[in-house]
C-alpha cells in the first residue's frame, strides 16, 4: 500500500526558471494539500485541490504558482521564473474522502533549490 | 484566524529524561488536534492525534490530552530515546478535509 509519492526529490533550478513538482496521493485518495517549509519554519497551506478543481488556493502566491490535479494522473504544483526566495522544502498530502477525512498523509517533499 | 503556538526549541534532552512540548491553541470552531514528527531528510508523519475534548492521542509512548478548558494539547513523553531526536509539529484542522494549521516546530535532540 504505497504511501504518497512525490518527485522529484530534489530539484535544482537557475533563476528563472520554471520547477515542476508532481505529487500521487495514496490510494483511495482524491484531495491532495500543497504545503511550503522554509528553512527553520513551520509548514504554511498553499492550495487544496480534488479531483479537477481547486478547493482553496487562498495560501498560493498570486503570480508565478499554479497547481492541478487532473482527472488522470499526479497533481503538479508548477512555479514559474524562480527566484531564490522559493527555495524550500515542498510537501503534498492527501486525504481519504470520508470517514477519517481529517487525517492526512504527508509525501517526502521536493526541496527546492533556486541557484 | 486560526492558529498554533508551541514551544521554541531547540529542546536537548538525555536519554530516558522526561517530555514536555507544549502546545496551545486558538481556533473559531471546534478543531482536531494532531502532533507530527519529521525526521531529518523525510516528510512528516503523524504521531498521534485527537479529536474531541478529553480524547488522549498515545502512539510509541508519546501521549497529548485534548484540553479545551486552556486549548492546549501538550506532548509527553516519559523516557526519550536517542532515536526520538527530529522536529515535532503541532497541528489542527476545523474540520474533515480541510488545510492543517501548524506551528513552528520543536526540535529535539536526545543524547546518550
Amino acid at each position: 500500500n504505497a504511501g504518497v509519492m512525490q518527485n522529484p526529490r530534489h530539484l535544482v533550478r537557475r533563476r528563472g526558471q520554471e520547477a515542476r513538482l508532481r505529487c500521487s496521493p495514496m490510494k483511495g485518495h482524491s484531495h491532495v494539500y500543497w504545503y511550503r517549509q522554509l528553512p527553520e519554519e513551520g509548514l504554511k497551506f498553499m492550495v487544496y485541490l480534488q479531483k479537477e478543481n481547486i478547493i482553496d488556493e487562498s495560501g498560493m502566491p498570486k503570480e508565478r504558482f499554479s497547481a492541478e490535479f487532473p482527472k488522470e494522473g499526479p497533481s503538479i504544483l508548477r512555479i514559474q521564473q524562480v527566484v531564490r526566495g522559493d527555495s524550500a522544502a515542498y510537501f503534498c498530502a492527501s486525504s481519504p474522502n470520508s470517514g477519517r477525512a481529517y487525517e492526512q498523509y504527508f509525501g517526502p517533499g521536493t526541496r527546492l533549490t533556486v541557484t | 484566524g486560526d492558529s498554533v503556538t508551541q514551544m521554541e526549541g531547540p529542546v536537548t534532552l538525555s536519554e530516558e529524561a522526561c517530555l514536555t512540548i507544549n502546545c496551545t491553541y486558538t481556533a473559531t470552531g471546534y478543531p482536531s488536534l494532531f502532533w507530527y514528527v519529521q525526521y531529518p531528510g523525510e516528510g512528516l508523519q503523524l504521531l498521534l492525534k485527537a479529536t474531541k475534548a478529553d480524547d488522549k492521542g498515545s502512539n510509541k509512548g508519546f501521549e497529548a490530552t485534548y484540553r479545551k478548558e486552556t486549548t492546549s494539547f501538550h506532548l509527553e513523553k516519559g523516557s526519550v530515546q536517542v532515536s526520538d531526536s527530529a522536529v515535532y509539529f503541532c497541528a489542527l484542522s476545523i474540520t474533515g478535509n480541510t488545510p492543517l494549521v501548524f506551528g513552528k516546530g520543536t526540535r529535539l535532540s536526545v543524547i546518550a
